[in-house]
């Protein structure tokens, strides 16, 4: 099993433009989330999905949009980037509850907005 | 809705001295907790967690945690610290038949000096 694998590992994106962050898992897991780490706040959570087709807000969604169209993927999208987004950003993923509670990270994505 | 606080942001110890990292949190159900450690430009890691059960816990690198109920915390401990322990460790709650969601402290960095 890959894992979970996240695409691209850098981006440098200008003021306002937009692009979707990839992330996708083998492990047929229901549950996925977005979460940003900036110095000294530690990952906060910016959207997050149970399953196919249900998504909902975490703590900081704002300027975000995701879909979950597939168990496999869940991309994040940057409508129109700002200097505040730039961050590094982790997808996570975990089983069902009762089949295992611990999430698996991918590598990151580390975002700058110029 | 739950919350964590990591008492100390940064912890210097020397090689082969004992470490406590001290995580409390807050919830008004029942939680799991979890200690993640992210070694310098890498993902995250898992080093354990408390589901249930004993509230001593054992995890990797020789690392342990204690669950404490009452003070509502979840201190991580090493008796003799590594050069290589040097990193960043969150702590994370997850309500017990809630959301789902994971929600992490602001981290704390260990540095261990020869």
């Amino acid at each position: 099993n890959a894992g979970v694998t996240q695409t691209p590992k850098f981006q440098v994106l200008k003021t306002g433009q937009s692009m979707t962050l990839q992330c996708a898992q083998d492990m047929n897991h229901e549950y996925m989330s977005w979460y940003r780490q900036d110095p000294g706040m530690g990952l906060r959570l910016i959207h997050y999905s149970v399953g196919a087709g249900i998504t909902d807000q975490g703590e900081v969604p704002n300027g975000y949009n995701v879909s979950r169209s597939t168990t496999e993927d869940f991309p994040l999208r940057l409508l129109s980037a700002a200097p505040s987004q730039t961050s590094v950003y982790f997808c996570a993923s975990r089983p069902p509850r009762g089949r295992g509670y611990e999430q698996y990270f991918g590598p990151g994505t580390r975002l700058t907005v110029t | 809705a739950q919350s964590v606080t990591q008492l100390d942001s940064q912890v210097p110890v020397f090689e082969e001295a004992p470490v406590e990292l001290r995580c409390n949190y807050s919830s008004s159900v029942s939680v799991y907790l979890f200690w993640y450690v992210q070694y310098p430009n890498q993902g995250l890691q898992l080093l354990l967690k408390y589901l249930s059960g004993s509230t001593l816990v054992k995890g990797i690198n020789g690392f342990e945690a204690e669950f404490n109920k009452s003070q509502t915390s979840f201190h991580l401990r090493k008796p003799s610290v590594h050069i290589s322990d040097t990193a960043e460790y969150f702590c994370a709650v997850s309500e017990k038949g809630g959301s789902e969601k994971l929600v992490f402290g602001k981290g704390t960095k260990l540095t261990v000096n020869p």
